[in-house]
């Protein structure tokens, strides 16, 4: 089944030791985000690709980028984590140029910061 | 900006019963979605509204779109323990075509057997 595949599910770091999280999709959409979503609140949205183009959110820090080597894989650095970075991150994928579409997301990595 | 909120924030049903899950919007909605969260999970796409008096249902939940657009609800018919969860609405942030969502606050479901 085409789907979106986040990995790890659970990442633990170290406080201010750099860590990448990766997702990928077999379902050949050409915009894929990545959300934060903290305990009990709504997903918020970091950044997102349309193709190749990379959008950044303006109350994003600059602590978090992104990667995006091709249409199928997408990558979320966080540089520096502080212990308000843990929280539960989620990419999700869609399609635009088609009208409204619904975003496909996956299961999610949930990182821990010691 | 644009707000969702979502009532109410918590709900206990008995297996059975029926339930109604309610999203409103500050805003003209140009694209509805709902969307259901099992805890530590990702989010699963459920239904999507677009045009006034929408609705549209799968098994056992419906969803509406009102004529305004500015107000959604879910409704879940005779519901059962696999119903639990946390149940988000998700609305297109104009302009419509940039593909980005803001979501509500979620509505967690719990459903007694």
């Amino acid at each position: 089944d085409a789907m979106v595949i986040q990995n790890p599910r659970y990442q633990v770091t170290q406080f201010g030791k750099p860590v990448t999280l990766s997702c990928s999709q077999t379902l050949n959409h050409n915009v894929m985000y990545w959300y934060q979503q903290k305990s009990s609140q709504a997903p918020k949205l970091l950044f997102h690709y349309y193709d190749k183009d990379f959008n950044n959110e303006a109350d994003t820090p600059d602590n978090f980028q992104s990667r995006r080597p091709n249409t199928s894989f997408c990558f979320l650095d966080i540089r520096s984590p502080g212990l308000g970075d843990a929280a539960m991150y989620l990419c999700a994928t869609s399609t635009r140029g088609r009208g409204n579409q619904p975003q496909h997301f996956g299961d999610g990595t949930r990182l821990s910061i010691l | 900006s644009q707000e969702l909120e979502q009532s109410p924030q918590s709900l206990i049903v008995q297996e059975g019963k029926n339930l109604t899950i309610n999203c409103t919007s500050s805003k003209t909605l140009y694209g509805l979605y709902w969307y259901k969260q099992k805890y530590g999970e990702g989010l699963i796409f459920l239904m999507m509204l677009q045009k006034g008096g929408e609705e549209k249902s799968h098994e056992k939940i419906t969803a509406k779109l009102d004529e305004k657009k500015q107000q959604s609800s879910l409704h879940i018919t005779a519901s059962q323990p696999s119903h639990a969860g946390i149940y988000l609405c998700g609305a297109d942030i104009p302009p419509s075509n940039t593909g980005k969502l803001i979501f509500g606050q979620g509505t967690t479901l719990q459903v007694k057997p």
